[in-house]
């Protein structure tokens, strides 16, 4: 079974371009979650879906992020414009609501460089 | 609100020896707790959760945690590591209802020849 799709793995852009990573949750699961994780902060929750609303956005860093779930097996973060404290690996993750428990699976995520 | 502390940042540990790593929490609801191995330059896999129940949870590659609600720890041990074992290892708590996860600031596991 193909877990938690994250693309692209690496984006290297120059501070003020607008970048968009993207994230395909496992079939099935109804909750998606974006993480980022930084050497001085760790791994924040920044915001998180359930059924495709978003739930709790008070992670979002600033106005310059947005998230947006559209369907059930996509959703995007999307940075503009981008600045260089936004450099770090963030994290997309899902997981099932009932009997499946509420542990969340996590895309191999995508390393962002801005410069 | 919730939190997590990884009381260490890094322990080095000789192979073939045993460790805990030790994570403590904090919150006003009952909780789930987890823990997470990262390996470098990957994504963050699941090791062992505790949801309900026993307050002994087995995970993969030998690893097992113990719930202590009035000490409210979850610490990680395992009786005998391996060189495999290097990576960085993150405690985590989740409230009831679909809320993200907390983690601890994790903890750097090196395993010495």
């Amino acid at each position: 079974d193909a877990g938690v799709i994250q693309s692209p793995r690496h984006e290297v852009t120059e501070m003020g371009q607008e970048v968009t990573l993207r994230c395909k949750p496992i079939s099935g699961h109804n909750s998606l979650f974006w993480y980022r994780q930084t050497m001085m902060r760790g791994l924040e929750l920044l915001i998180y879906f359930n059924n495709n609303v978003p739930i709790d956005d008070s992670g979002m860093p600033e106005d310059r992020f947005s998230a947006k779930m559209p369907n059930a097996s996509f959703s995007t973060l999307k940075i503009q414009p981008s600045e260089p404290r936004d450099s770090a690996v963030y994290f997309c993750a899902s997981s099932a609501s009932g009997g499946a428990g509420p542990e969340q699976f996590f895309g191999p995520g995508t390393r962002l460089t801005v410069l | 609100a919730q939190s997590v502390t990884q009381l260490d940042s890094q322990v080095p540990v000789f192979e073939e020896a045993p460790v805990e790593l030790r994570c403590n929490y904090s919150s006003s609801v009952s909780v789930y707790l987890f823990w997470y191995v990262q390996y470098p330059n990957q994504g963050l896999q699941l090791l062992l959760k505790y949801l309900s129940g026993s307050t002994l949870v087995k995970g993969i590659n030998g690893f097992e945690a113990e719930f202590n609600k009035s000490q409210t720890s979850f610490h990680l041990r395992k009786p005998s590591v391996h060189i495999s074992d290097t990576a960085e290892y993150f405690c985590a708590v989740r409230g009831g209802g679909a809320d993200g996860l907390t983690f601890g600031k994790g903890t750097h596991l090196i395993i010495q020849p």
